[in-house]
């Protein structure tokens, strides 16, 4: 069963806007990533969050972790229309550090 | 460093009829991994490996079998294909023994299609 899923499933916004898009999971976590999928492409890594660290940035990318909540954020400041893709969430499955869970994803477009 | 490639990328098969699915990374990393992506899915893991010779079952690995004989290698084998199979399949793989702690990287996927 999935661990995390994103939220909202599909998001649409204009280029230069910011998209923000959440994920919750079912048990605790040591760590929790967050990855992007271009369309007919293989998952390509965006950034790693540990269970003791609340923010972290990467470039216009700020990913936050709740453990209280079980929830996680990923923000795309100043979108492009090269940040169309999948985002998903992947976390240790439950207590087992040798499988990745991948929630469904939140497919993203940005218009020109 | 080509990183993880993938062989075929497309493949049509009838029910009943089995292949392998090749993966091969040049990085030297030590675990592997076997997933799919079906439409409105996230990935789901089919089998994974810590390190040449260990093999161990993921979320879905009925109709699936795996080996390992070295580093580089993680091939995927369909004994008795059926339409539930039609997929896209991913390898991936990372340079720690834990894919929860380390950046996982990924081949571009066989899509494959049972008749």
């Amino acid at each position: 069963s999935q661990q995390g899923e994103e939220d909202p499933q599909a998001l649409s916004i204009q280029e230069g806007e910011n998209a923000t898009m959440n994920c919750s999971y079912k048990t605790s976590i040591n760590n929790l990533q967050w990855y992007r999928q271009n369309s007919g492409r293989g998952l390509v890594h965006l950034i790693l969050i540990r269970s003791n660290e609340r923010e972290k940035h990467s470039g216009r990318l700020r990913v936050t972790l709740d453990t209280s909540k079980k929830s996680s954020s990923l923000l795309i400041t100043a979108s492009r229309a090269a940040d169309t893709a999948s985002y998903f969430c992947a976390t240790e499955s439950a207590f087992n550090d040798y499988k990745l869970s991948f929630g469904a994803g939140t497919t993203v477009t940005v218009r020109a | 460093n080509a990183g993880v490639t993938q062989t075929p990328k497309f493949q049509v098969l009838k029910t009943g009829q089995s292949m392998t699915l090749q993966c091969a990374q040049d990085m030297n990393h030590e675990y592997m991994s076997w997933y799919r992506q079906d439409p409105g899915m996230g990935l789901r893991l089919i089998h994974y490996s810590v390190g040449a010779g260990i093999t161990d079952q993921g979320e879905v690995p009925n109709g699936y079998n795996v080996s390992r004989s070295t580093t580089e290698d993680f091939p995927l084998r369909l004994l008795s294909a059926a339409p539930s199979q039609t997929s896209v399949y991913f390898c991936a793989s990372s340079y720690h023994g834990s894919p929860t702690t380390d950046t996982q990287y990924f081949g571009p996927g066989t899509r494959l299609t049972v008749l």
